[in-house]
């Protein structure tokens, strides 16, 4: 199985909106509304910021919203602050009953 | 609050197996739930091993299958990964991590633990 495909990077100034996409397949993003999205800051484990396409569990701020059209699921964070700075990577079940990650996304502040 | 604990060593020398051991508290393994492992090489994204249920039914990372095990010890309240024939490009992190069936959260991970394939 491949990768789903993410940018490898994006930045935005603090205050504003940027948008991380996760472009995969009928197969897996297309398929099913089993895609998720982590936060993962250096030397941390990976957060839960999104499942299930657009949840938020508890506790996350809802400065982070996801959707999905078609084979590409997104990712939105509003008013960027300096501690969104991290890694993001998108996450999708697939039809052979198993679990796929993006590359990965580093997110700069500026 | 679920905690999971990665153990097991840190050092695996080429072509022999890497075991891993996940330790859960305040949450049954028996119960519901999967459980699982996924890994990521230094500097590089995350990688999907593999899922057990909490009845024991195994998925695997299709490019892992031929080399990956996952078990279960419901009397220890453990789980197990076993990756055979490893070579340097099995060099990671790996989280153990625990998932809600029919769902894609995956809502509680392990703090990680770093296996080094060298001889």
């Amino acid at each position: 199985q491949s990768a789903l495909t993410q940018p490898a990077s994006v930045s935005g100034s603090p205050g504003q909106s940027i948008t991380i996409s996760c472009t995969g397949t009928s197969s897996d993003v297309g398929a099913y509304n089993y895609v998720s999205w982590y936060q993962q800051h250096p030397g941390k484990a990976p957060k839960l910021m999104i499942y299930d396409v657009s949840n938020r569990p508890s506790g996350v701020s809802n400065r982070f919203s996801g959707s999905k059209s078609g084979n590409t699921a997104s990712l939105t964070i509003s008013g960027l602050q300096a501690e969104d700075e991290a890694d993001y990577y998108c996450n999708s079940f697939t039809s052979s009953a198993s679990w796929v990650f993006g590359g990965g996304t580093k997110l700069t502040v500026l | 609050q679920v905690q999971l604990q990665e153990s097991g060593p840190g050092l695996v020398k080429p072509s022999e197996t890497l075991s891993l051991t996940c330790t859960v508290s305040d949450y049954s393994i028996s119960s519901d739930s999967y459980w699982g492992w996924i890994r990521q090489p230094p500097g590089k994204g995350l990688e999907w091993i593999g899922f057990i249920s909490h009845r024991g039914t195994t998925y695997y990372n299709p490019s892992l299958k031929r080399r990956v095990i996952i078990s279960l010890d419901t009397s220890k309240n453990q789980f197990s990964l076993k990756v055979n024939s490893v070579t340097a490009a099995d060099t990671a992190m790996y989280y153990c991590v625990k998932a809600i069936g029919g769902s894609s959260l995956f809502d509680f991970w392990g703090q990680g633990t770093l296996v080094t394939v060298s001889s």
